[in-house]
């Protein structure tokens, strides 16, 4: 069955550190990918999507992420945490059966971030 | 920011009761996808609409039941309200001929 594991329940990152959140999925074909924010109480904003090509992908709010199919990861990344970056982050992979594009997420990774 | 808006914001009903949450979305967007966020967790997929008809379900019962109309809004439906329906209910939409979802701000749904 498909599926996504995000390992880290809760990652804690100084300002200005840098960061990673990981991202592992289980599926039989080649995946679309993505990372979606959320801060408490909203709806989810999209940070980037893979679908094909390069396997670092540029997103918005300075982060990337980075396709590795032979370990079925799409990680997360940015090289200096804001405050505001403080959120709930979730890795979410898009399933194709007939017509339906349904997107499978983790269970998420919440960020702090101490100033 | 996305272009989706939802309505209500925050709702709270009773066990047994019916609920009707709406969700519009921006032209061209023919499919609107519905997940149920509980607290803690990540979203779960309800059900797809495309072009005003049902393209997909996830495991939900048939008490959950949607709608959606050719001026692109949608509505999700969840009849005999339980207890464990007490979640954030989130509206997606995809442009035509992209899989790319776009989600709105939710639902904040109590049942008590």
């Amino acid at each position: 069955a498909q599926s996504v594991t995000q390992p880290d329940i809760h990652i804690t990152v100084s300002e200005g550190a840098s960061l990673e959140l990981r991202c592992n999925y289980s599926y039989g074909a080649t995946p679309y990918l993505f990372w979606y924010v959320q801060s408490p109480g909203q709806g989810l904003q999209l940070l980037l999507k893979y679908f094909s090509g390069d396997t670092l992908v540029q997103g918005i709010k300075g982060f990337e992420a980075e396709f590795k199919r032979s370990q079925s990861s799409f990680n997360l990344r940015k090289p200096s945490v804001h405050w505001s970056d403080a959120a709930e982050y979730f890795c979410a992979v898009g399933l194709h059966s007939g017509n339906t594009g349904k997107l499978i997420f983790g269970q998420g990774t919440t960020l702090q971030v101490k100033p | 920011e996305t272009g989706v808006t939802q309505s209500p914001t925050h709702l709270i009903k009773t066990r047994g009761q019916q609920v009707t949450l709406r969700c519009s979305s921006q032209s061209g967007h023919n499919t609107v996808s519905w997940y149920q966020q509980a607290l803690g967790q990540g979203p779960q997929f309800i059900f797809q609409y495309y072009r005003e008809e049902e393209n997909g379900r996830g495991n939900f019962p048939p008490r959950f039941s949607g709608l959606q109309f050719p001026n692109y809004s949608s509505e999700l439906n969840v009849n005999a309200l339980e207890l464990d329906d007490s979640a954030l209910y989130l509206c997606a939409s995809s442009p035509e001929g992209t899989d790319t979802q776009y989600f709105g701000p939710g639902t904040r749904l109590t049942v008590l």
